[in-house]
Protein backbone atom coordinates (compact mmCIF):
# COMPACT_ATOMS: atom_id res chain seq x y z
CA UNK A 1 0.00 0.00 0.00
CA UNK A 2 1.54 3.29 -0.78
CA UNK A 3 2.09 5.64 2.40
CA UNK A 4 2.03 9.50 2.36
CA UNK A 5 2.91 11.21 -0.66
CA UNK A 6 4.32 14.60 -0.99
CA UNK A 7 5.79 16.28 -3.30
CA UNK A 8 8.06 17.93 -4.32
CA UNK A 9 10.98 16.42 -2.27
CA UNK A 10 12.74 19.45 -3.17
CA UNK A 11 11.56 23.18 -3.16
CA UNK A 12 14.45 25.68 -3.71
CA UNK A 13 13.05 29.30 -4.37
CA UNK A 14 13.34 33.12 -3.90
CA UNK A 15 12.26 35.36 -1.30
CA UNK A 16 8.80 36.59 -2.33
CA UNK A 17 7.58 33.32 -4.59
CA UNK A 18 4.60 31.97 -3.62
CA UNK A 19 5.32 27.87 -2.35
CA UNK A 20 2.44 25.40 -2.81
CA UNK A 21 3.41 22.10 -1.25
CA UNK A 22 1.51 18.92 -1.79
CA UNK A 23 0.64 15.97 0.00
CA UNK A 24 -1.78 12.92 -0.50
CA UNK A 25 -3.15 11.00 2.36
CA UNK A 26 -3.04 7.33 3.17
CA UNK A 27 -6.53 6.20 1.49
CA UNK A 28 -9.35 5.86 4.23
CA UNK A 29 -7.52 8.05 6.64
CA UNK A 30 -9.32 10.75 7.49
CA UNK A 31 -6.97 13.04 9.98
CA UNK A 32 -4.06 15.04 8.22
CA UNK A 33 -1.43 17.03 9.88
CA UNK A 34 0.91 19.42 8.32
CA UNK A 35 4.01 19.90 10.70
CA UNK A 36 7.49 22.20 10.33
CA UNK A 37 11.02 20.53 11.26
CA UNK A 38 13.93 23.03 12.04
CA UNK A 39 16.75 22.54 13.47
CA UNK A 40 16.07 25.45 16.27
CA UNK A 41 12.16 24.72 17.18
CA UNK A 42 12.49 20.66 16.10
CA UNK A 43 9.35 19.58 14.93
CA UNK A 44 6.02 21.76 15.21
CA UNK A 45 2.28 20.87 13.92
CA UNK A 46 1.10 23.92 12.10
CA UNK A 47 -2.92 22.52 11.07
CA UNK A 48 -4.44 19.59 11.23
CA UNK A 49 -7.65 18.88 9.47
CA UNK A 50 -10.41 15.98 10.06
CA UNK A 51 -12.96 15.19 7.37
CA UNK A 52 -11.16 17.76 4.83
CA UNK A 53 -12.06 20.69 7.47
CA UNK A 54 -9.28 22.47 9.49
CA UNK A 55 -9.97 22.03 13.05
CA UNK A 56 -6.86 23.38 14.62
CA UNK A 57 -4.56 26.25 12.66
CA UNK A 58 -3.10 27.90 15.47
CA UNK A 59 0.27 26.47 15.14
CA UNK A 60 0.39 28.12 11.56
CA UNK A 61 2.95 30.88 11.80
CA UNK A 62 1.59 33.85 9.96
CA UNK A 63 -0.99 34.99 7.35
CA UNK A 64 1.66 34.09 4.76
CA UNK A 65 0.81 30.53 5.80
CA UNK A 66 -2.43 28.79 4.63
CA UNK A 67 -3.60 25.05 4.38
CA UNK A 68 -6.42 23.45 2.29
CA UNK A 69 -8.03 19.92 2.04
CA UNK A 70 -10.48 20.58 -1.18
CA UNK A 71 -11.23 16.35 -0.71
CA UNK A 72 -10.38 13.60 1.50
CA UNK A 73 -7.03 12.48 -1.17
CA UNK A 74 -5.40 16.04 -1.43
CA UNK A 75 -4.21 18.91 0.78
CA UNK A 76 -1.69 21.64 -0.12
CA UNK A 77 0.36 23.70 2.09
CA UNK A 78 0.96 27.48 0.65
CA UNK A 79 3.47 30.10 1.84
CA UNK A 80 2.90 33.28 -0.08
CA UNK A 81 5.33 35.31 -0.31
CA UNK A 82 7.85 33.36 1.19
CA UNK A 83 10.98 33.96 3.33
CA UNK A 84 14.38 32.41 3.91
CA UNK A 85 13.28 32.01 7.64
CA UNK A 86 10.87 29.34 5.88
CA UNK A 87 13.45 27.51 5.12
CA UNK A 88 12.48 23.53 6.84
CA UNK A 89 11.51 20.41 5.81
CA UNK A 90 7.57 20.34 6.20
CA UNK A 91 5.99 17.11 6.66
CA UNK A 92 2.12 15.88 6.04
CA UNK A 93 1.20 12.84 8.25
CA UNK A 94 -2.46 11.09 8.22
CA UNK A 95 -4.00 9.10 10.67
CA UNK A 96 -7.34 7.10 11.56
CA UNK A 97 -9.95 9.46 12.93
CA UNK A 98 -9.61 10.00 16.53
CA UNK A 99 -5.87 7.98 15.95
CA UNK A 100 -3.72 10.81 16.51
CA UNK A 101 -1.27 8.55 18.58
CA UNK A 102 -0.87 6.24 15.24
CA UNK A 103 0.26 9.25 12.55
CA UNK A 104 2.14 8.39 9.55
CA UNK A 105 4.39 10.70 8.17
CA UNK A 106 5.28 11.05 4.60
CA UNK A 107 9.22 11.68 3.56
CA UNK A 108 8.74 15.00 3.86
CA UNK A 109 9.40 18.54 1.36
CA UNK A 110 12.70 20.02 2.23
CA UNK A 111 12.13 23.88 0.93
CA UNK A 112 14.78 26.30 0.87
CA UNK A 113 14.45 29.73 0.32
CA UNK A 114 17.43 32.18 -0.88
CA UNK B 1 2.21 25.92 25.77
CA UNK B 2 3.32 22.53 26.54
CA UNK B 3 6.63 21.25 25.92
CA UNK B 4 8.76 17.84 26.37
CA UNK B 5 12.30 17.86 27.30
CA UNK B 6 14.05 14.82 26.04
CA UNK B 7 17.70 13.64 27.02
CA UNK B 8 20.20 13.01 25.94
CA UNK B 9 20.69 15.45 22.90
CA UNK B 10 22.65 13.11 21.09
CA UNK B 11 24.41 10.15 21.88
CA UNK B 12 27.68 8.02 20.43
CA UNK B 13 27.85 4.28 21.09
CA UNK B 14 29.84 1.68 20.35
CA UNK B 15 28.17 -1.59 18.06
CA UNK B 16 26.55 -3.99 20.93
CA UNK B 17 25.99 -1.01 23.88
CA UNK B 18 22.54 -0.56 25.48
CA UNK B 19 20.84 3.22 24.62
CA UNK B 20 18.93 4.29 27.33
CA UNK B 21 16.92 7.80 26.36
CA UNK B 22 13.96 9.48 28.57
CA UNK B 23 11.37 11.98 27.75
CA UNK B 24 9.82 14.40 30.35
CA UNK B 25 7.29 17.07 30.93
CA UNK B 26 5.43 19.41 33.14
CA UNK B 27 2.42 18.33 31.55
CA UNK B 28 0.30 15.12 32.19
CA UNK B 29 -0.16 13.25 28.71
CA UNK B 30 -2.42 10.01 28.67
CA UNK B 31 -0.30 8.66 25.81
CA UNK B 32 3.12 8.31 25.25
CA UNK B 33 4.89 7.58 21.70
CA UNK B 34 8.41 7.04 20.66
CA UNK B 35 9.53 7.71 17.11
CA UNK B 36 12.79 7.15 14.90
CA UNK B 37 13.27 9.24 11.83
CA UNK B 38 16.30 8.18 9.74
CA UNK B 39 17.97 10.89 7.20
CA UNK B 40 15.75 12.09 4.68
CA UNK B 41 12.71 10.34 5.73
CA UNK B 42 9.70 11.40 8.12
CA UNK B 43 9.47 9.77 11.39
CA UNK B 44 8.31 6.25 11.68
CA UNK B 45 6.32 5.33 15.08
CA UNK B 46 8.41 2.79 17.06
CA UNK B 47 6.54 2.44 20.13
CA UNK B 48 2.72 3.74 21.51
CA UNK B 49 1.77 3.48 25.44
CA UNK B 50 -1.22 4.26 26.85
CA UNK B 51 -1.52 3.55 30.59
CA UNK B 52 0.45 4.56 33.40
CA UNK B 53 3.05 2.10 34.31
CA UNK B 54 2.92 0.46 31.25
CA UNK B 55 6.20 -1.48 30.08
CA UNK B 56 5.76 -2.25 26.16
CA UNK B 57 8.58 -4.25 23.63
CA UNK B 58 9.64 -4.12 20.21
CA UNK B 59 12.42 -5.98 19.20
CA UNK B 60 15.20 -5.13 21.08
CA UNK B 61 13.25 -1.75 22.37
CA UNK B 62 11.66 -1.51 25.55
CA UNK B 63 9.65 1.83 26.54
CA UNK B 64 7.68 2.78 29.57
CA UNK B 65 5.18 4.70 30.46
CA UNK B 66 5.98 7.17 33.74
CA UNK B 67 3.91 6.36 36.37
CA UNK B 68 3.10 9.84 37.27
CA UNK B 69 2.41 10.27 33.53
CA UNK B 70 4.48 13.28 33.33
CA UNK B 71 7.59 10.69 31.60
CA UNK B 72 8.75 7.84 29.31
CA UNK B 73 12.08 6.23 28.54
CA UNK B 74 13.13 4.22 25.71
CA UNK B 75 15.91 1.59 26.03
CA UNK B 76 17.51 -0.40 22.71
CA UNK B 77 19.50 -3.23 23.51
CA UNK B 78 22.26 -4.51 22.14
CA UNK B 79 22.75 -1.61 19.17
CA UNK B 80 23.48 -2.20 15.94
CA UNK B 81 24.47 0.22 13.08
CA UNK B 82 21.28 0.59 11.69
CA UNK B 83 19.45 1.82 14.92
CA UNK B 84 21.39 5.42 14.04
CA UNK B 85 18.70 7.97 13.58
CA UNK B 86 17.35 10.48 15.94
CA UNK B 87 14.70 9.74 18.30
CA UNK B 88 11.51 11.41 19.04
CA UNK B 89 9.23 11.21 22.58
CA UNK B 90 5.84 12.90 21.36
CA UNK B 91 2.89 13.22 23.86
CA UNK B 92 -0.98 12.97 22.74
CA UNK B 93 -2.96 16.65 23.83
CA UNK B 94 -6.27 15.61 22.32
CA UNK B 95 -5.85 15.00 18.44
CA UNK B 96 -1.85 16.56 18.34
CA UNK B 97 1.38 15.00 19.22
CA UNK B 98 3.66 17.24 21.17
CA UNK B 99 6.91 16.23 20.19
CA UNK B 100 10.60 16.63 21.69
CA UNK B 101 13.48 17.91 20.37
CA UNK B 102 14.98 14.65 19.51
CA UNK B 103 18.12 12.37 20.71
CA UNK B 104 20.75 11.94 17.64
CA UNK B 105 21.94 8.29 17.98
CA UNK B 106 25.37 7.18 16.44
CA UNK B 107 27.06 4.06 16.17
CA UNK B 108 30.03 2.68 15.80
CA UNK B 109 30.88 -0.73 14.40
Amino acid sequence: DAGVIQSPRHEVTEMGQEVTLRCKPISGHNSLFWYRQTMMRGLELLIYFNNNVPIDDSGMPEDRFSAKMPNASFSTLKIQPSEPRDSAVYFCASSLPGRADTQYFGPGTRLTVL
Amino acid sequence: GQQLNQSPQSMFIQEGEDVSMNCTSSSIFNTWLWYKQDPGEGPVLLIALYKAGELTSNGRLTAQFGITRKDSFLNISASIPSDVGIYFCAGRAGNKLVFGAGTILRVKS
